[in-house]
């Protein structure tokens, strides 16, 4: 069974650019999770889709952040414009609607200069 | 609002030493309880879980046991291998309501074992 795939893998951007991130989930996986961990710490949840609908969305900050999952599969991440505290690695998971795990991607290092 | 907290690190052991890493949560309702697990250069691997309380979750000889009474969910293995060095994450899952199945994740604790 394939994982979660992300891409790209790593980023490199200067301050005030824009970046997209991808992800496609389990084949099957309902729900859909975009965490963001800065080093040192563990990961936070920026939005959780359940198939293509928000379900929580209120840690996400919308003035520079937007996600979409059209047609309930895969889901792209985007920063505009990016500021220094971006700088995080980009996690995506994924979850069956009736199960407990999530499964993670490996993640996009992304790198404000 | 829910949270997790786990122990200062890091953590450094030699190979066959007895590991144990402290988490405590705060939640409502009764969240399910993880073990994640980041090796160097890869993604978070769920290594174990427990969904109600006095639960034993266990994986390649890790073990930790949903406490209720004292809402801790602590790490521990018998004799740690250098394989063992990662970085440790103690995470609960949302209870119910809108953000069921949402993780709450505590710091990371950074484990380092020497031959």
């Amino acid at each position: 069974e394939a994982g979660v795939a992300q891409s790209p893998r790593y980023k490199i951007i200067e301050k005030r650019q824009s970046v997209a991130f991808w992800c496609n989930p389990i084949s099957g996986h309902a729900t859909l999770y975009w965490y963001q961990q800065i080093l040192g710490q563990g990961p936070k949840l920026l939005i959780q889709f359940q198939n293509n609908g928000v379900v929580d969305d209120s840690q996400l900050p919308k003035d520079r952040f937007s996600a979409e999952r059209l047609k309930g599969v895969d889901s792209t991440l985007k920063i505009q414009p990016a500021k220094l505290e971006d700088s995080a690695v980009y996690l995506c998971a994924s979850r069956l609607s009736s199960g407990h795990e999530q499964f993670f991607g490996p993640g996009t290092r992304l790198t404000v200069l | 609002g829910d949270s997790v907290t786990q122990m200062e690190g890091p953590v450094t052991l030699s190979e066959e030493a007895f590991l144990t890493i402290n988490c405590t949560y705060t939640a409502t309702g009764y969240p399910s309880l993880f073990w994640y697990v980041q090796y160097p250069g890869e993604g978070l691997q769920l290594l174990l879980k427990a969904t109600k309380a006095d639960d034993k979750g266990s994986n390649k000889g890790f073990e930790a046991t949903y406490r209720k009474e004292t809402t801790s969910f602590h790490l521990e293995k018998g004799s740690v291998q250098v394989s063992d060095s990662a970085v440790y994450f103690c995470a609960l899952s949302s209870a119910g309501g809108t953000s069921y199945g949402k993780l709450t994740f505590g710091q990371g604790t950074i484990l380092t074992v020497h031959p």
